[in-house]
């Protein structure tokens, strides 16, 4: 297994585009989380995925953000109507067990809105 | 929102000094976990430290935490020019089920 992977590694969109990100966590772990990281800032939480089921979100995510893990294996985030502020590094984290164990970040999404 | 804030934002050290970071947080946890980030890539955990522990090492690393102070120090010894990165303290409330993260301090080491 080579780890968590996030596709496109980076993305350019125009003001008002959709856009979509993968992540594909460790195959053994089933707790997901998405994670965005603006410039010099630590990585705020998004929302979790135990297996299939999404059981938290933060109110950073607006009603154009969505999250889904369908086959509780890879994640999709989805932003529609993309805005500036949207411009982040999105991340993507993986646990064998929660919270109590490590998480496992793969590289990042980052997204320019122009 | 952010739990943790590390001290100093940014450090500079000489090849082979060693270097101290340390976190402060607000609210009780469940433990704490340092991470690594290079520039523009994703974060490595380097160690964990549950709240009932009071010192941990691994390798290079050493990592305290004082619950009733609610801070932790990562020291970093005989520091390398790959040290060069930015390290993160994230915390994990009780009764949380997600990392919380500071702000990073920046760490430059100089050849």
């Amino acid at each position: 297994d080579t780890g968590v992977s996030q596709d496109p590694r980076h993305k350019i969109t125009k003001r008002g585009q959709n856009v979509t990100f993968r992540c594909d966590p460790i195959s053994e772990h089933n707790r997901l989380y998405w994670y965005r990281q603006t410039l010099g800032q630590g990585p705020e939480f998004l929302t979790y995925f135990q297996n299939e089921a999404q059981l938290e979100k933060s109110r950073l995510l607006s009603d154009r953000f969505s999250a889904e893990r369908p086959k509780g294996s890879f994640s999709t985030l989805e932003i529609q109507r993309t805005e500036q502020g949207d411009s982040a590094m999105y991340l993507c984290a993986s646990t064998e067990r929660g919270v109590a164990t490590e998480a496992f970040f793969g590289q990042g999404t980052r997204l320019t809105v122009v | 929102s952010q739990q943790g804030e590390e001290d100093p934002q940014a450090l500079s050290i000489q090849e082979g000094e060693n270097a101290t970071m340390n976190c402060s947080y607000k609210t009780s946890i469940n433990n704490l976990q340092w991470y690594r980030q290079n520039s523009g890539r994703g974060l490595v955990h380097l160690i964990l430290i549950r709240s009932n522990e009071r010192e941990k090492h691994s390798g290079r690393l050493r990592v305290t935490l004082d619950t009733s102070k609610k801070s932790s120090s990562l020291l970093i010894t005989a520091s390398r020019a790959a040290d060069t990165a930015s390290y993160f303290c994230a915390t994990v409330p009780f009764g949380n089920e997600k990392l919380t993260f500071g702000t990073g301090t920046r760490l430059t080491i100089i050849p």
